[in-house]
């Protein structure tokens, strides 16, 4: 099976312009993760999206959002964005949601703000 | 889900087994225990995980105490691909608990020739 594949790889943007990322789980994998790796903050998690549907969201401004398809595959927007806002993004899947089902990540976006 | 604490760095020689240390002294019956590893620009990659008893795969092995306070992942001939950021994870069991990972500072294992 391919891994999770996460596009584009590296990405410049300016203050103040919007970005959308986005993810290809695992096939079959119906659940999407997304979450923020800064030097500073560590990793942390923004938004999960099961079957079309945000089920938890991390502690992130509304500026934050995404979405998942019906074929599984999610996009995160970062609307205004900030210089703070440079980081990995990284993007998780599994099958499902509970504990016995591991999160298989991407390697991720990086997003340099200028 | 419960804190976990890990040593911030160590050491081990190549060819030889490391044996990573994870306190969670605060975790409860029905959460797992979840090692991942990151390597350097990577994502972070699923290693092993369990409930109560030690688990086995291709890729390490991990010792839960019986009082399931702490667990040791162990490498058990670590190579110089194994240098890496180790994270070590508790997470509900329930299957509608939701799929959000807390992260710690991990422990950054160096492998050394």
């Amino acid at each position: 099976k391919a891994g999770v594949t996460q596009t584009p790889r590296y990405l410049i943007k300016t203050r103040g312009q919007q970005v959308t990322l986005s993810c290809s789980p695992i096939s079959g994998h119906r659940s999407v993760s997304w979450y923020q790796q800064t030097p500073g903050q560590g990793l942390q998690f923004l938004f999960e999206y099961f079957s079309e549907t945000q089920r938890n969201k991390g502690n992130f401004p509304g500026r934050f959002s995404g979405r998942q398809f019906s074929n599984s595959r999610s996009e995160m927007n970062v609307s205004t964005l900030e210089l703070g806002d440079s980081a990995l993004y990284l993007c998780a899947s599994s099958e499902g949601s509970g504990g016995n089902q591991p999160q298989h990540f991407g390697d991720g976006t990086r997003l340099s703000i200028l | 889900d419960a804190k976990t604490t890990q040593p911030p760095s160590m050491d081990c020689a190549e060819g030889r087994a490391a044996n990573l240390p994870c306190n969670h002294s605060t975790i409860s019956g029905n959460e797992y225990v979840y090692w991942y590893r990151q390597i350097h620009s990577q994502g972070p990659q699923y290693i092993i995980h369990g409930l109560k008893n030690n688990e086995t795969n291709e890729m390490a092995s991990l010792i839960i105490t019986e009082d399931r306070k702490s667990s040791t992942l162990i490498l058990p001939h670590a190579t110089l691909r194994d240098t890496a950021v180790y994270y070590c994870i508790v997470r509900h069991s329930l299957n509608n608990a939701g799929n959000m990972l807390t992260f710690g500072g991990g422990t950054r294992l160096m492998v050394k020739p």
